[in-house]
């Protein structure tokens, strides 16, 4: 079974530029979450979408951030503009169902540098 | 969200048993204990969960305390692939099921 597929691996931009993630889950998985891993940190939770609508973005900027999952598949993440602070790993995760039991599979995320 | 509490950094000899301690003592009765691990330059990925009994996969096994406040992940033959960072999670009690990472304890392994 293919994991969860991110793209691109590695983004370095300057701040105030714009920048674009793309996520594809496992194939039949209603969950789909993102993360922002910063360095020496634990993830920590951004959005979190079921089939195309948000269940949770409580912990999104959204004055920069946006995310959206317009038919239920695979997503993007967008910061507009960028600032030096979002450098970080962005990882994307998909789980079968939401719900607490529910395991959730990570892909290997795509690192960005701000400079 | 209820907290965990783990070591920063353990170490452990290759094909000896590993005991990954956390500690929740703000538990609550719904609240799952799950492990997830992160080997460098990868996502997390999951390891094993529990509720109240000790479990048991291919993986590793996990201890669950009786009164629920700490529990132990047992790595029974450390490799130098299970060199990672270590996370223990109490998956939140909502609906939603977020998993909420700490620090974790990164595992050096030696040969």
């Amino acid at each position: 079974e293919a994991g969860v597929a991110q793209s691109p691996r590695y983004k370095i931009i300057e701040k105030r530029q714009s920048v674009a993630f793309w996520c594809n889950p496992i194939s039949g998985h209603a969950t789909l979450y993102w993360y922002q891993q910063i360095l020496g940190q634990g993830p920590k939770l951004l959005i979190q979408f079921q089939n195309n609508g948000v269940v949770d973005d409580s912990q999104l900027p959204k004055d920069r951030f946006s995310a959206e999952r317009l038919k239920g598949v695979d997503s993007t993440l967008k910061i507009q503009p960028a600032k030096l602070e979002d450098s970080a790993v962005y990882l994307c995760a998909s789980s079968l169902l939401q719900g607490i039991v529910n395991i959730q599979y990570f892909g290997a995320g795509t690192r960005l540098s701000v400079l | 969200d209820a907290k965990t509490t783990q070591p920063n950094s353990m170490e452990s000899n290759e094909e000896e048993p590993v005991h990954l301690p956390c500690n929740h003592s703000t538990i609550s009765g719904t609240d799952y204990i799950h492990w997830y691990r992160q080997l460098p330059s990868q996502g997390p990925e999951y390891v094993i969960h529990g509720l109240t009994s000790n479990v048991n996969n291919r993986m590793a096994s996990l201890a669950i305390a009786e009164d629920r406040k700490s529990s132990t992940l047992i790595l029974h033959r450390a490799t130098l692939r299970d060199a990672a960072v270590y996370y223990c999670i109490l998956r939140d009690g909502s609906n939603t099921g977020k998993l909420i990472f700490g620090q974790g304890t990164t595992l050096q392994v030696k040969p």
